[in-house]
């Protein structure tokens, strides 16, 4: 069965400077989330998208903004990166992410370093 | 606030013998649970979820879970464990007053299985 699928799987980057994460939910998945992990860490929501609009906003810096297409991919764009935004970012997708009884399936994240 | 805890850093079982990983919840509404097990660099996957109906839940690899609402918990059980248990279990919960959306972690716990 067709998973989420994020690219890249590794990055690394320098302080200040931007990084692009992007997410292809599971085939007729309409729903977003992303998360972040940081090392020894349990996963933390950032933002989710439900039919291309945003549905909740969760402890995503202001300096982090994120999208999803009308293929319904998504993309998390990080600007002036810090070195504490190193972590494991993860996306997962569902089908119907309104009701809360949907299941979220996770990618297999994409870890960035900032150095 | 909604929150997770999983009182346990680290569980050790020998192969064969049951296994339990403990979860409590601390909610307003009725909570929507789950669990997930991450292996190394690798993302989460999806175990199990309570919804509503039967407190007992199987699902995924042999795991099942109760959800016992007295006593606010969802521990996730195996009759019989095996070494390829061992990885890292999330237990989350999604509530109304959460905005359905997000999934709320617990801290994990480091399961390992000992031959």
């Amino acid at each position: 069965a067709a998973g989420v699928i994020q690219s890249p799987r590794h990055l690394i980057k320098e302080k200040r400077e931007t990084a692009t994460l992007k997410c292809y939910p599971i085939p007729r998945h309409d729903t977003v989330y992303w998360y972040q992990q940081g090392p020894g860490q349990d996963p933390q929501f950032l933002i989710s998208f439900y039919e291309k609009m945003q549905s909740d906003k969760g402890s995503i810096p202001d300096r982090f903004s994120a999208q999803q297409f009308s293929d319904y991919h998504s993309e998390l764009n990080m600007s002036s990166l810090e070195l504490g935004d190193s972590a494991l970012y993860f996306c997962a997708s569902s089908l119907g992410g309104q009701q809360g009884t949907d299941t979220q399936y996770f990618g297999p994240g994409t870890r960035l370093t900032v150095l | 606030a909604q929150s997770v805890a999983q009182p346990e850093d680290q569980v050790n079982v020998a192969e064969g013998n049951p296994l339990t990983v403990k979860c409590t919840y601390s909610v307003s509404g009725n909570p929507y649970l789950f669990w997930y097990v991450q292996y190394p660099n690798r993302g989460l996957q999806f175990l199990l979820k309570y919804i509503t109906g039967d407190n007992l839940v199987k699902g995924s690899y042999g795991f099942e879970a109760e959800f016992n609402k007295s006593q606010t918990s969802f521990h996730l059980k195996k009759p019989s464990a095996l070494v390829s248990d061992s990885a890292l279990y999330f237990c989350a919960v999604r509530t109304r007053s959460g905005g359905y959306n997000k999934l709320i972690f617990g801290a994990g716990t480091r399961l390992a299985v000992h031959p």
